[in-house]
């Protein structure tokens, strides 16, 4: 079975700096996704970046972008120039490139809590 | 495209009694996920729906646990005798078996509070 660690239940940054969230996981499979999932209070969660397995270069969305280390399996995210509005919980989550059972089910770790400092 | 919604979005009962919950996922969307969100915790998987046939089940998912989703379209989640441990956010997610990654479209959840 897959295991998703977020290692820091809470970080804070200054608005318009930089931060990065850690992630590592676990898995035998060669193949699969990555996601990061901004979960605001009282939000509904959605999805901020996402990394094939297969593919070498790290992904990036606008202010979002992640050091994904296949080797090392860790899955890091940065966030930079952070607005006030980028305050939530943040999930690191895993799942699987094929299921033969078509489930597509998503493994998250425990959740990292933002704060934004103005 | 109104997103997923969930209703109630929040949910107090007494121990002992039925609670169910609804969710409409994204109206092109297939797929159906079932999670639940404790305190401190991620999202964990109850269960998955393709159409209308439910094909995976946690063993988080005990016999007080049902969940339907009658002609593919919206879904229930009745939990029968509940428990003080039932208590937590109830998430649905929705996705469309189309495209390459299948991403999952979360509702707002329903809070449950057993007393």
């Amino acid at each position: 079975a897959q295991t998703v660690t977020q290692s820091q239940p809470e970080m804070s940054v200054q608005e318009a700096e930089t931060v990065t969230l850690s992630c590592t996981y676990d898995t035998s499979e060669s193949d699969y996704y990555l996601f990061w999932y901004k979960q605001p209070p009282s939000r509904q969660m959605i999805l901020v970046i996402r990394q094939e397995a297969y593919k070498q270069q790290n992904a990036t969305e606008n202010r979002f972008s992640v050091n994904f280390q296949k080797a090392a399996k860790s899955f890091s995210l940065k966030i930079s120039d952070s607005q006030l509005g980028d305050a939530a919980m943040y999930f690191c989550a895993y799942r699987t490139y094929y299921s033969g059972g078509s489930n597509y089910k998503l493994t998250f770790g425990k959740g990292t809590l933002l704060t934004v400092n103005p | 495209d109104t997103g997923v919604s969930q209703n109630p979005r929040h949910k107090i009962t007494k121990r002992g009694q039925n609670v169910t919950f609804r969710c409409d996922p994204i109206s092109e969307h297939n797929r159906l996920y079932w999670y639940r969100q404790t305190l401190g915790q991620g999202p964990e998987f109850l269960t998955y729906f393709q159409n209308e046939a439910q094909l995976e089940k946690s063993r988080l998912l005990s016999d007080r646990f049902s969940a339907e989703r009658p002609k593919g379209s919206f879904s229930t989640l009745e939990i029968q005798r509940t428990e003080q441990g039932d208590s937590a956010m109830y998430l649905c997610a929705s996705s469309f078996s189309g495209g390459d990654t299948y991403e999952q479209y979360f509702g707002p959840g329903t809070r449950l509070t057993v007393t």
